[in-house]
């Protein structure tokens, strides 16, 4: 079956200039998540979405970072004003409902490469 | 500060050979514990997830081991093969609120499998 899938795969901006990254989960995934993975570093979580839950916003490093989700399908995350140290590997993963008793599984996207010129 | 440190940084062994990697967590509250293996320019798949009353898992040629006392993780991989060249993520897991999880990572392991 489908996973979950990121566009573009790569992608390459100016310093300065707004980047959108586009996530889809797998179909009937309830949360979403949004992770940072530098180069040679672990993965930073930056934000969670769960249904119709406010967003738990607090991995975004600054206020030039941003995340919608409508219902849930696809989620944006948008950086504004771009700056060389946002140059990493942007992680989606979404998860299904996490019934009682059991733990859910996160499934990753192939990742955005985003470099920052 | 919720940390996972993982050893060795990064590993090279001969196919066939057996292999431990280590993982240390300051994770609180702990939640569950996953291992992924990350190839090159992919995202994680997950390899194992322990909670808390479980000590140890396998799937295949990878098992899992859990101290949650000593907060303490190991994933051995038997009769290595040249496809398990590749990361492997340590990933610890608080709560976060309406059930989900929010996920603490290692650096990796970075394992080479070699003739």
């Amino acid at each position: 079956g489908a996973g979950v899938s990121q566009s573009p795969s790569n992608k390459v901006t100016e310093k300065g200039k707004d980047v959108e990254l586009r996530c889809d989960p797998i179909s009937g995934h309830t949360a979403l998540y949004w992770y940072r993975q530098r180069l040679g570093q672990g993965l930073e979580f930056l934000i969670y979405f769960q249904g119709n839950s406010a967003p738990d916003k607090s991995g975004l490093p600054s206020d030039r970072f941003s995340a919608e989700r409508t219902g849930e399908s696809v989620s944006t995350l948008t950086i504004q004003r771009t700056q060389q140290e946002d140059s990493a590997v942007y992680l989606c993963a979404s998860s299904p409902i996490r019934d009682r008793g059991h733990v859910a599984e996160q499934y990753f996207g192939p990742g955005t490469r985003l470099t920052v010129t | 500060k919720n940390q996972v440190e993982q050893s060795p940084q990064s590993l090279i062994i001969l196919e066939g050979k057996n292999c431990t990697l280590q993982c240390n967590y300051t994770v609180s509250p702990f939640s569950n514990l996953r291992w992924y293996k990350q190839d090159t320019g992919r995202g994680p798949v997950s390899l194992t997830i322990m909670t808390f009353s479980e000590n140890t898992k396998s799937n295949g040629r990878y098992t899992a081991t859990l101290d949650a006392d000593t907060k303490q993780s190991s994933l051995h991989i038997t009769a290595s093969q040249l496809s398990d060249s590749a990361s492997y993520i340590c990933v610890v897991s608080g709560q976060v609120g309406g059930g989900g999880n929010k996920l603490t990572f290692g650096t990796g392991t970075q394992l080479k499998v070699e003739l």
